[in-house]
Parts: structure tokens; C-alpha cells; sequence
């Protein structure tokens, strides 16, 4: 299964755009790249995923490098209700999610 | 889109006792569920693969006669924790999906005293 790492914490300005690295060196071709976010004792919201293309959806965009190692989320114009931790996964063929340390993101007034 | 329901959302029991925690999926069948744990400050643990009409997959370290886990119906999946421990209080999270995307639940707050 595909580990992914993240920085664990970014700040971002509100209404400036987030953008939220994720390495995913070790995937596999038919594995896809998903993103949820977590907010404090809730349970994880979907936000995008993809598996070569870039995807673009109402809450955020994925850009995956041609060579698929590297994902990029982006929040294009950043509230304090994104303050959350933002989790990259690579999905295996079992539908499995193995989650990895996530970015704390901070938005700031 | 997909709604999963967990409940309850919190509970407390004694030590020695069992807890059931429930995951429906409200408005899709749903032949697969997995179930998570997730201490403090800490990221989502897979604990399980449960698969409708037959014996849960467990992740390595984790207790199968501890977490019980019954998936009896295709839109319903339950974890008992069994004669809990306070080592075992904690956020349990289900999911359950259709095709490639996964729904959570809202979680279930564990305390055992």
C-alpha cells in the first residue's frame, strides 16, 4: 500500500488560496489519490479525488505530477471553516484507506 | 450523496462491560464498511474491513474477540468492544461507500471508567 507524507501544519491567510502538498512516491498505477479533511471530533469529509488527471470540484482542485509521486490540493480562497486537518490517502485495490499524519491547516483572520 | 449514520455519537461504561456502536448506511446498500480508531491528537487507525455475509478482515494488532464486529445486512454494521477497558476509550469512526468514494460516520466517543 502506497504511503503518503505531508508537512504536518500550514497557516494560510483567509481568502488567500491553500495549497497543500502530499508525497506519494510509492503508488501504484491503479491506485487514486484522495483527500479528506477533518474537523475536531467529526468524523472525515470527502473533498476530491483523482488518479491522473487533474480534478476540479465546488470545495477544491487536484493537481497530481505527471509521474503521479506528488499531489497538490488547493483551496482556492481559504475561510476559517477550512481550519482543519487535511488527510492525503492513496486508496488501494482493497478500497482500503490507510491514513497517514495529515496536514493541520490553520486559516488566519 | 451518501449518508452514513453511527450511534450513539457518545457513551461511558464500566470497566468489564461490552459496548455496541452502529454504522447504517442510510440512503445505499453497502457490502463493505470499515471501521477506524483514532486516539488524541492522533490520525485514523484501520482497525477492520467488515464485509456483509461473512467474517471480518482484521488489521495486524488488532483483537478480532475484542472488537466484535457483525455485518449482517447490507446497510448495517455493528463493533462491539468487548469487556472494555479504559486503555480502550476512544473516537471509533466508521465508513461505508459505493464504488470508489468513502463516506464516515460522525464517530462514537468512547469512555471507559
Amino acid at each position: 500500500d502506497a504511503k503518503t507524507t505531508q508537512p504536518t501544519s500550514m497557516d494560510c491567510a483567509e481568502g488567500r488560496a491553500a495549497n497543500l502538498p502530499c508525497n506519494h512516491s510509492t503508488i501504484s498505477g491503479n491506485e487514486y489519490v484522495y483527500w479528506y479533511r477533518q474537523i475536531h471530533s467529526q468524523g472525515p469529509q470527502y473533498i476530491i479525488h483523482g488518479l491522473k488527471n487533474n480534478e476540479t470540484n465546488e470545495m477544491a482542485s487536484l493537481i497530481i505530477t505527471e509521474d503521479r509521486k506528488s499531489s497538490t490540493l488547493i483551496l482556492p480562497h481559504a475561510t476559517l471553516r477550512d481550519t482543519a486537518v487535511y488527510y492525503c490517502i492513496a486508496q488501494n485495490t482493497g478500497n482500503q484507506f490507510y491514513f497517514g499524519t495529515g496536514t493541520s491547516l490553520t486559516v488566519i483572520p | 450523496g451518501a449518508v452514513v449514520s453511527q450511534h450513539p455519537s457518545r457513551v461511558i461504561c464500566k470497566s468489564g462491560t461490552s459496548v455496541k456502536i452502529e454504522c447504517r448506511s442510510l440512503d445505499f446498500q453497502a457490502t463493505t464498511m470499515f471501521w477506524y480508531r483514532q486516539f488524541p491528537k492522533k490520525s485514523l487507525m484501520l482497525m477492520a474491513t467488515s464485509n456483509e455475509g461473512s467474517k471480518a478482515t482484521y488489521e495486524q494488532g488488532v483483537e478480532k474477540d475484542k472488537f466484535l464486529i457483525n455485518h449482517a445486512s447490507l446497510t448495517l454494521s455493528t463493533l462491539t468492544v468487548t469487556s472494555a477497558h479504559p486503555e480502550d476509550s476512544s473516537f471509533y469512526i466508521c465508513s461505508a461507500g459505493q464504488g470508489r468514494g468513502y463516506t464516515f460516520g460522525s464517530g462514537t466517543r468512547l469512555t471507559v471508567v
